[in-house]
């Protein structure tokens, strides 16, 4: 069965102590994964697409990475308004419901930076 | 450049009462989608379009009906509310099927 899991379920952290945050799956056909930021009462925002194993992407201080079972969100001396919960979501090369390929949403980790 | 809204913020409906929710997008999109989140659930596609005239279900439809008469507006009705769907909605919009999707902010619903 397709799936993603997330771990740690919440991380907190200090400022400057970095950290990693890890997306797991498993999906038959893997199409790309994405990494998406989520604050309090509001929607995700995208923030990285990987598609194949050995790729990383970097945003300030942030940098994504993929294996064929995982992916890694590297966070480097966090900062205070790094705080929002991280979702990952797979999308399969297989069609779901309707004619969309499937995207399967982990449940995300939150994570607390504290000055 | 709004990118995507959601009206109403919040919501409190009785069971059985029915009500519409919002989303516009300003980004001349084709794709837009809904999805309800849940704790412990996560994210899960309730309907979507592929441009004006064009819907199709997602993984939970039940209980709600889309509309998409332009390319801006993608209304999601609600037709008898029940309990069960108490969430907060996202619409979600993108410029094709499968690229990067854009966010509103989301309304909270409670149903009583």
């Amino acid at each position: 069965e397709d799936q993603v899991t997330q771990s740690p379920e919440a991380l907190r952290l200090q400022e400057g102590e970095s950290s990693s945050l890890n997306c797991s799956y498993t999906v038959s056909g893997l199409r790309g994964l994405f990494w998406y930021r989520q604050d309090p009462g509001k929607g995700p925002e995208f923030l990285f697409t990987l598609y194949s194993a050995g790729e990383e992407k970097e945003k300030e201080r942030l940098k994504a990475t993929l294996t064929k079972k995982e992916s890694f969100l590297h966070i480097t001396a966090p900062k205070p308004e790094d705080s929002a919960t991280y979702l990952c979501a797979v999308q399969s090369v297989f069609f779901g419901a309707g004619n969309n390929r499937k995207l399967i949403w982990g449940l995300g980790t939150s994570l607390a930076v504290n000055p | 450049n709004a990118g995507v809204t959601q009206t109403p913020k919040f919501q409190v409906l009785k069971t059985g009462q029915s009500m519409t929710l919002q989303c516009a997008q300003d980004m001349n999109h084709e794709y837009m989608s809904w999805y309800r989140q849940d704790p412990g659930m996560g994210l899960r596609l309730i309907h979507y379009s592929v441009g004006a005239g064009i819907t199709d279900q997602g993984e939970v439809p039940n209980g709600y009906n889309v509309s998409r008469s332009t390319t801006e507006d993608f209304p999601l009705r609600l037709l008898s509310a029940a309990p069960s769907q108490t969430s907060v909605y996202f619409c979600a919009s993108s410029r094709e099927r499968e690229e990067t999707q854009y966010f509103g902010p989301g309304t909270r619903l409670l149903v009583l």
